[in-house]
């Protein structure tokens, strides 16, 4: 199993400006993603954080609006540029130890933009 | 052809009832489905999964039926108590795939 945590849990953002997310894992994993969860729906994943590359996006989610960076195997960050009212949601990491196995998730960073 | 078709969206149960969520998939690729418990505030926690070369997993209460042929898979909680009214989503992934797809997601309320 992991220990996944996420900072903040919480914040609230003007328009126009940037919000970066945390994930830290406390042990080595091959697999980080980041999903985002708008109220009472499902995830939807915005892209696998590889280690020591560029992440690998979704359709929909593209690298200038939510650059992510994954320096080690315990750690990640996601950040969402640009804010707008559309952008507030729950996001969430996961981490996976292999293909084909469970995955699990941190808390979750609730973001409101105002 | 990635999509998992999650039913009903919600449900609402008397305790001690045995709700019942059902999936559906296309992709026969797919060799792993996990199903995950989620409360408000929290993130997805993993509760029960199975892999298709069996039919049926029993975890406590919670049990997978998985019917292969049909691409259908469905999560049983037996003598349902008001602690299991949350969020549950189905999910399928393969092992040489890159992501999981999760079902829509399905509204517990088990009513004391």
């Amino acid at each position: 199993s992991a220990v996944i945590s996420q900072k903040p849990s919480r914040d609230i953002c003007q328009r126009g400006t940037s919000l970066t997310i945390q994930c830290q894992v406390d042990s080595q994993v091959t697999m980080m993603f980041w999903y985002r969860q708008q109220p009472g729906q499902s995830l939807t994943l915005i892209a696998t954080a590889n280690q020591g590359s560029e992440a690998t996006y979704e359709s929909g989610f593209v690298i200038d609006k939510f650059p992510i960076s994954r320096p080690n195997l315990t750690f990640s960050t996601l950040t969402v540029s640009n804010l707008s009212p559309e952008d507030s949601s729950i996001y969430l990491c996961s981490v996976e130890f292999g293909r084909g196995y469970e995955q699990y998730f941190g808390p979750g960073t609730r973001l409101t933009v105002t | 052809q990635q999509q998992v078709k999650q039913s009903p969206q919600s449900l609402i149960v008397q305790k001690g009832g045995i709700p019942i969520i059902n999936c559906a998939y296309e992709n026969t690729a797919f060799d792993y489905f996990p199903w995950y418990q989620q409360f408000p505030g929290k993130g997805p926690a993993l509760l029960i999964a199975i892999r298709p070369d069996v039919s049926e997993k029993k975890e406590g209460r919670f049990t997978i039926s998985f019917n292969k042929s049909a691409k259908q898979f469905s999560l049983h909680i037996m003598d349902s108590q008001p602690g299991d009214s949350a969020t549950y989503f189905c999910a399928a992934s393969d092992t040489g795939g890159f992501k999981t797809i999760f079902g829509a997601g399905t509204r517990l309320f088990v009513k004391a």
